[in-house]
């Protein structure tokens, strides 16, 4: 069974610093990685993702992941954090061939000034 | 990216009633969407798959009779909460993507159901 873990509920740095969103995953074959952030009340928004090729994947807003495949981790990182990047990350992976997403537990960003 | 739309933003309605949720993509064509539900602060839950001019896929545990799936076009896919109570209170997302499992799903925004 595919699944996917977020260690961490919540994680908090100051403006500025850089920040990692731990992401681990369990898959059979290939795994194909997302990264979304939801807002409060809102639908999830797309950041990144990893297929294939590269294992640093650029993308949203500044956003970077590393796949690493001998740690089976999706690390989601950003140079240097902005109060407006606060929100609720979720990392997860795609299962079967029907698109459907099997999500983390969602981690906490919290950027303060 | 694609776009998703979701309607109603949030509803409310009395025990018993029932509520219809719309999800459409407004810029391709989705064979497949998916219904979650999302308590405060935690996962989103996946409820069922919904097919293009077939049943929904339900996952298990949700109850079909209750949660009733149509996904009529290419483009609309409705939930339909029957029989509200009020433990079915909930944030409830859809999505869509281009069928295939490397393609990124888009969300709509939510719904936020409040059963009275």
């Amino acid at each position: 069974a595919q699944s996917v873990a977020q260690p961490e509920d919540q994680v908090n740095v100051a403006e500025g610093n850089p920040l990692t969103v731990k992401c681990t995953y369990s898959v059979s074959g290939n795994p194909y990685l997302f990264w979304y952030v939801q807002y409060p009340n809102r639908g999830l928004q797309f950041l990144l993702k990893y297929i294939t090729g590269d294992n640093l994947v650029k993308g949203s807003y500044g956003f970077e992941a590393e796949f690493n495949k001998s740690q089976t981790s999706f690390h989601l990182k950003k140079p240097s954090a902005l109060v407006s990047d606060s929100a609720l990350y979720f990392c997860a992976v795609s299962s079967g061939n029907t698109g459907k997403l099997i999500f983390g537990q969602g981690t906490t960003l919290q950027v303060k000034p | 990216g694609a776009v998703v739309s979701q309607h109603p933003s949030w509803v409310i309605c009395k025990s018993g009633t029932s509520v219809k949720i719309e999800c459409r993509s407004l810029d391709f064509q989705a064979t497949t969407m998916f219904w979650y539900r999302q308590f405060p602060k935690q996962s989103l839950m996946l409820m069922a798959t919904s097919n293009e001019g077939s049943k929904a896929t339900y996952e298990q545990g949700v109850e079909k009779d209750k949660f009733l799936i149509n996904h009529a076009s290419l483009t609309l896919s409705t939930l339909t909460v029957t029989s509200a109570h009020p433990e079915d209170s909930s944030f409830y997302i859809c999505s869509a993507s281009k069928y295939r499992r490397e393609t990124e799903a888009f969300f709509g925004q939510g719904t936020r159901l409040t059963v009275v």
